[in-house]
């Protein structure tokens, strides 16, 4: 079966603009993650979807926004991006959520200049 | 917050030895996972441990927990050099609303 895709691979922003990424998960897949991993902080955790709602959301400012559709997929959103939003985003779906075990995206890596 | 931490950072051996990781947390646990990443992309998930079990298999890896260290280890027996990569231990909180917290990662690199 197919696994978790993310599209954009890579993207370059300007400070200050915004940014859409998007996730589809694995097919039946309710629970969606997202997680940012940087050299410095490590994978931290953004927010988790599951059928359309929005059950958890981690310690990042309200620029980052998620949301996801009926089918599953799911976007976040970062507006007015900073340098430090430089990141490798990574998408990961689970069955029903973390007790299942989840499977990663490839991500997308955003640079911010 | 890091909940994990991984120990040692990182780790150099040659094809055909064993490789043992280990990750200790501070609060309390549902389940422990461990996770691989090679060069920046995505994590491959291993194996999960739930806090009422004491080890587990899985091909070549075992993992084992033990809840009143608050640690975990992961061994990968008769490495490979395509093992070499990143490994992560993370940790859950329970419920199917939780995320998971991650360790900073072990680095292995196998020699062939």
């Amino acid at each position: 079966k197919a696994g978790v895709t993310q599209t954009p691979r890579y993207l370059i922003k300007t400070r200050g603009q915004q940014v859409t990424l998007s996730c589809s998960p694995i097919s039946g897949h309710r629970s969606v993650s997202w997680y940012q991993q940087t050299p410095g902080q490590g994978l931290q955790f953004l927010f988790e979807y599951f059928s359309e709602t929005q059950r958890n959301k981690g310690n990042f400012p309200g620029r980052f926004s998620g949301r996801q559709f009926s089918n599953s997929r799911s976007e976040m959103n970062v507006s007015t991006l900073e340098l430090g939003d430089s990141a490798l985003y990574l998408c990961a779906s689970s069955l029903y959520g973390e007790e299942y075990g989840y499977t990663f995206g490839s991500g997308t890596r955003l640079t911010v200049v | 917050s890091q909940q994990g931490e991984e120990d040692p950072q990182a780790l150099s051996i040659q094809e055909g030895e064993n490789a043992t990781m280990n990750c200790s947390y501070k609060t309390s646990i549902n389940n422990l996972q461990w996770y691989r990443q090679n060069s920046g992309r995505g994590l491959v998930h291993l194996i999960l441990i739930r806090s009422n079990e004491r080890e587990k298999h899985s091909g070549r890896l075992r993992v084992t927990l033990d809840t009143s260290k608050k640690s975990s280890s992961l061994l990968i027996t008769a490495s490979r050099a395509a093992d070499t990569a990143s490994y992560f231990c993370a940790t859950g909180s329970g419920g199917s609303q939780g995320n998971l917290i991650f360790g900073k990662g072990t680095k292995l690199s196998v020699k062939p």
